[in-house]
């Protein structure tokens, strides 16, 4: 979907440096959301945000953080205190309604030098 | 909260055969089930969705039934062909639009 952007694609971090990875939706969608993807491990939730100036941990938000002071955006920063970070992130958004899917964007791998 | 299993993990067909990927969810609450396919270095999209109302759906060669009941709902790909090889996700959704997503299969099609 060329609805949702995500930046950069590809991204180095160093240890005990934060990262913040981009996610910008053109959808009007009210939700967004952020997924780590491991090998045989799916899609597990990291933050989700239902409206604007609110969001809620998902299941594995530990060593990270979001905003939402946008519709369109929804930033996610890997801090420091993430220790294993190395993996691929997944933002998607949707209407928030009832019976509607996510929307995903192409993804961006982030990995420790 | 909502746990999502998925089997197989990885399923091997012969071009022309038929694909079946099943999915357990644990949460009654859940009436929302829709299916991903992620090609290789691609985003996850929608191929089909069923609401908990509907016991089955079909879109061409891929169907998906539920088993409300038992809590189960399965993916069907008829005629598989090589295109069809990707990694498959089922999820379940709440009302509040969250959704809980399975392990994945990788599904290969062997021309």
């Amino acid at each position: 979907d060329g609805g949702i952007t995500q930046s950069p694609k590809y991204l180095f971090r160093k240890e005990g440096q934060n990262v913040t990875l981009s996610c910008e939706q053109n959808l009007n969608h009210d939700a967004m959301y952020w997924y780590r993807q491991d090998p045989g491990q799916g899609l597990r939730l990291i933050y989700y945000s239902q409206i604007v100036n609110d969001f809620q941990k998902g299941d594995i938000a530990e060593g990270y953080s979001v905003s939402r002071e946008k519709k369109e955006s929804f930033p996610l920063t890997v801090t420091s205190a993430q220790k294993n970070p190395t993996a691929f992130y997944l933002c998607a958004s949707s209407t928030g309604q009832v019976y509607q899917p996510q929307h995903f964007g192409d993804g961006t791998r982030l990995s420790i030098l | 909260g909502e746990n999502v299993e998925q089997h197989p993990s990885t399923l091997s067909v012969q071009e022309g055969d038929s694909a079946v990927i099943k999915c357990t969810y644990s949460d009654s609450a859940s009436n929302y089930f829709p299916w991903y396919k992620q090609e290789l270095g691609k985003r996850p999209q929608l191929i089909i969705d069923i609401r908990s109302n509907v016991g089955e759906k079909k879109d061409q060669r891929i169907a998906v039934t539920l088993n409300k009941t038992a809590k189960h709902f399965s993916l069907h790909i008829t005629e598989t062909q090589p295109e069809d090889s990707a990694v498959y996700f089922c999820a379940a959704n709440t009302n509040a639009g969250k959704s809980t997503f399975g392990d994945g299969t990788t599904l290969t099609v062997k021309p």
